[in-house]
């Protein structure tokens, strides 16, 4: 069965350092999904991506945050200086379309120290 | 907007017991609704959807769920569970025609005890 796959699972970064979170999506899905998971919390939406722009971001996006789509397999997520609070499971999906089942890959968990 | 709440954030339950973890939404749209595991250490994966049609879904694992509009719920219930199926429940909306982003619960903690 096809997967969205992360890299890297784990990654610690001091404060202040960019970090990239890296994702592949399933080949064929056209929408693309960034979540996080504060450890103990709930699943946010960070943004979502269609179309080579975004489409949709949550108020969590803030100016530290971009994503790029760089290739026809890769999408990623850029925190520009990373923050203690940044620390959590983040989580890239994928879907075909709106309503279809979205795919989400194991995770990368960021602690940011 | 969309919100969902997941009433109960932990649900100890004995092996081979029936459990219910639920779920209530709301939206002023219709939507999709969709429950996820979590397994330790693991990522989320699917484990049924409800788009349209019969109002009682099933995974194939022996989960099911109905979808009551008229009580905003999207309960999710299994008849016998195993240790197996000790994980994180998240219940998640996504509206039909938005950019097919998925509002999840605060999950529920499935401990099943031998």
């Amino acid at each position: 069965e096809p997967e969205v796959t992360q890299t890297p699972s784990h990654q610690v970064t001091q404060m202040g350092q960019e970090v990239i979170l890296r994702c592949v999506p399933i080949s064929n899905h056209l929408y693309f999904y960034w979540y996080r998971q504060i450890l103990g919390q709930k699943v946010e939406f960070l943004v979502s991506f269609y179309n080579n722009e975004i489409s949709e971001k949550s108020e969590i996006f803030d100016d530290q945050f971009s994503v790029e789509r760089p290739d026809g397999s890769n999408f990623t997520l850029k925190i520009r200086s990373t923050k203690l609070e940044d620390s959590a499971m983040y989580f890239c999906a994928s879907t075909g379309k709106p309503g279809n089942t979205i795919y989400f890959g194991e995770g990368s968990w960021l602690t940011v120290v | 907007a969309q919100s969902v709440t997941q009433l109960d954030s932990q649900v100890p339950v004995f092996e081979e017991a029936p459990v219910e973890l639920r779920c209530n939404y709301s939206s002023s749209v219709s939507v999709y609704l969709f429950w996820y595991v979590q397994y330790p250490n693991q990522g989320l994966q699917l484990l049924l959807k409800y788009l349209s049609g019969s109002t009682l879904v099933e995974s194939i694992n022996g989960f099911e769920a109905e979808f009551n509009k008229s009580q905003t719920s999207f309960h999710l219930r299994k008849p016998s569970v195993h240790i197996s199926d000790t994980a994180e429940y998240f219940c998640a909306v996504t509206h039909p025609s938005n950019t097919g982003k998925l509002i999840f619960g605060q999950g529920t903690t499935l401990q099943v005890k031998p």
